[in-house]
């Protein structure tokens, strides 16, 4: 059975820029949410796609945005890059919303120049 | 809003030791918790999902208890090998995203 995959591995943007990272779920996962890594903030909640809508937003301002797809397929957009947005990118999918464990994709190393 | 703390954030153990990781949080109306492991540069591995209703959870030489209603977990390993060396992460699930603490690194010795 497939894991959680995320497209690309790797990416390196200039500052304003705009970014689109991809995540497929496990087979039959309908759930996907997306957390973002870094040295000092640890990992913290971006947001959470279940059946193509957002049902879960954390603190992070509008320049970051998704949208999950009917395959249950997600990407993340991030617009108007700033150094500070370099960081790890982990997406994570679950059978369901709300009270389910979680299986994590490799993640996207993100490095804004 | 719920904060996770993990002690040690470090942790170096001579192979072959068990050892306790720990884990707290400060609200106690949860419905899972989950433990992971990290290694450098790389996506997280899930390790033990324990639902609210249980105590513990075993895979091999893992064993994770949780005490909701004091707001802990421990992580315990076993006979510790030189391949465990990783960050591991627990993670509190209050139905709306997943609330992480900032990890214990562990090296063990071969």
């Amino acid at each position: 059975k497939a894991g959680v995959t995320q497209t690309p591995r790797y990416l390196i943007k200039t500052r304003g820029q705009q970014v689109t990272l991809s995540c497929s779920p496990i087979s039959g996962h309908r759930s996907v949410s997306w957390y973002q890594q870094t040295p000092g903030q640890g990992l913290q909640f971006l947001f959470e796609y279940f059946s193509e809508t957002q049902r879960n937003k954390g603190n992070f301002p509008g320049r970051f945005s998704g949208r999950q797809f009917s395959n249950s397929r997600s990407e993340m957009n991030v617009s108007t890059l700033e150094l500070g947005d370099s960081a790890l990118y982990l997406c994570a999918s679950s059978p369901g919303a709300g009270g389910y464990g979680y299986t994590f994709g490799s993640g996207t190393r993100l490095t804004v120049v | 809003k719920q904060e996770v703390t993990q002690i040690p954030a470090a942790l170096s153990v001579p192979e072959g030791e068990n050892l306790v990781l720990n884990c707290s949080f400060t609200d106690s109306a949860i419905y899972n918790l989950q433990w992971f492991r990290q290694d450098p540069g790389k996506g997280l591995t899930s390790l033990l999902l324990i639902q609210s209703s249980q105590r513990e959870q075993t895979s091999g030489r893992l064993n994770a208890s949780l005490d909701k209603s004091s707001g802990r977990s421990t992580l315990y390993i076993a006979a510790s090998q030189p391949g465990d060396s990783a960050t591991y992460l627990c993670a509190v699930n209050t139905g709306n995203q997943f609330y992480f603490g900032t990890g214990t690194s562990l090296t063990v010795i071969p």
